[in-house]
């Protein structure tokens, strides 16, 4: 089974609906990463967190919101979804400073 | 990823060697990697070298950092279709926590 697994692998969606990508790991570790992937910019990261406790916004949070069910789930919403936020969604986790490790992808489209 | 920068294609022959270059911005990086993406895959760590080194050479992969003109490249030996991919430049910084600044990756394409 993979370590770092996300819900759904694909979505599309109008404009303005609520959407919520998940994401679970099995590694074990205290830090949870979102990342938008767009053709031509690499990965941006989105939202970060450090331990369950701890939430923080990452270049371009706007737009998305985080929660931290537990050690092993990190989630990312999209309170009103819009057109530019069509891209390919990454979560990864680490642990300290060390590699970190991405899940397969959320290819979201929103119409 | 402004502050690492990469070219975004490379093509290159079966066989031969494939180099993919980045540069980065920050000196104070501890960390860079080199992460390789398949199509409709996750990113995967190839290798990666810390900022004390000069070389890492890891089978068919050799990284070599010039920590002046803050170049990173990748070199890879007798390259086949299987590394068809985009490879992504990332570094870590001291005080960054364990966050990534990702470059916005190469596309490698190997023709037979």
């Amino acid at each position: 089974d993979a370590d770092v697994t996300q819900t759904p692998r694909n979505r599309i969606t109008k404009t303005g609906k609520r959407i919520m990508l998940e994401c679970s790991q099995t590694k074990g570790h205290d830090r949870m990463y979102w990342y938008r992937q767009d053709p031509g910019l690499g990965l941006r990261l989105i939202y970060y967190s450090f331990d369950v406790k701890d939430i923080n916004k990452g270049e371009i949070s706007d737009g998305y919101s985080v929660s931290r069910q537990a050690q092993a789930k990190f989630s990312l919403s999209l309170e009103s979804a819009i057109p530019n936020q069509t891209a390919l969604y990454f979560c990864a986790t680490s642990e300290a400073d060390n590699e970190q490790f991405f899940g397969p992808g959320t290819r979201l489209t929103v119409l | 990823g402004e502050d690492v920068e990469q070219s975004l294609f490379l093509s290159v022959r079966e066989g031969d060697s494939s180099v993919i270059n980045c540069t980065y911005t920050d000196s104070s990086s501890t960390y860079l990697y080199w992460y390789k993406q398949e199509p409709g895959a996750g990113l995967q760590l190839l290798t990666y070298i810390f900022s004390n080194m000069d070389m890492k050479q890891d089978q068919r992969l050799t990284v070599l950092l010039n920590k002046k003109d803050k170049h990173l490249s990748l070199r890879i030996a007798d390259t086949q279709t299987g590394d068809s991919a985009i490879y992504f430049c990332a570094e870590g910084r001291t005080d960054s926590w364990g966050k990534l600044q990702f470059g916005a990756g190469t596309q490698v394409v190997v023709t037979p």
